[in-house]
């Protein structure tokens, strides 16, 4: 079956650090894929899109993400994290090319920011 | 423009009630997603609709339905409501392959 893992459900770092968030997907097919960022108590914003143009997908807040065919990853990086960081980081993917409306989700990292 | 919009916010209900929830796209936005989010399960595709058909479905039982009106506004229904129906609620439209989410139902089942 199709999925997505994402490595750690929790993360912490310093400000200042990299932050550097993994997931991995199971497909033969290489999918569309995204990062999503959830505030508490607010909906999904979307961080950054991958649809085979470019492996290294740049998004918004200075969060960027490679796409690695051979090891089937998506890891999410920020050089320096900002204490406004702090939120849960989802990664999905879809393989449905025609609507791209059906994303399965992984389990979320939450990642904390330390002073 | 304004942004994806869910009504009501929050909602509580008791077991066995029916519940209907709604969600009004970004303006020109003809594809609605919904979500269901539990710290359990996580994030679960539900449906999807275009130009006010079912176009995806996930695997959830018949009790959740959905619809979508000619101005693409969408809602979604639970019948016969469980306790683990409790969760939030999210609605996605689509554009360009993107999915813009809305704030979220909270729905509570005592």
């Amino acid at each position: 079956a199709q999925s997505v893992t994402q490595l750690g459900s929790h993360v912490s770092v310093s400000e200042g650090a990299l932050v550097l968030l993994r997931c991995n997907y199971s497909s033969s097919v290489p999918p569309y894929l995204f990062w999503y960022v959830q505030y508490p108590n607010q909906g999904l914003q979307l961080l950054l899109k991958y649809t085979s143009a470019a492996t290294l997908v740049k998004g918004i807040n200075g969060f960027e993400a490679e796409f690695k065919k051979s090891e089937t990853s998506f890891h999410l990086t920020k050089p320096s994290a900002h204490m406004s960081d702090a939120a849960e980081y989802f990664c999905a993917v879809t393989f449905d090319r025609g609507s791209q409306g059906n994303l399965i989700f992984g389990k979320g990292t939450k990642l904390s920011v330390k002073p | 423009k304004a942004g994806v919009t869910q009504t009501p916010r929050y909602l509580i209900k008791t077991r066995g009630q029916q519940v209907t929830l709604s969600c009004s796209p970004i303006s020109g936005h003809r594809s609605v997603s919904w979500y269901q989010q539990t710290p359990g399960q996580g994030l679960q595709f539900l449906f999807e609709y275009f130009s006010e058909t079912q176009r995806n479905k996930g695997n959830f039982p018949g009790r959740f339905s959905g619809r979508q009106f000619s101005n693409s506004r969408s809602e979604m229904n639970v019948s016969t409501l469980e306790l683990g129906d409790s969760a939030l609620y999210l609605c996605a439209s689509s554009f360009l392959g993107k999915q813009f989410f809305g704030p979220g139902t909270r729905l509570t089942v005592l």
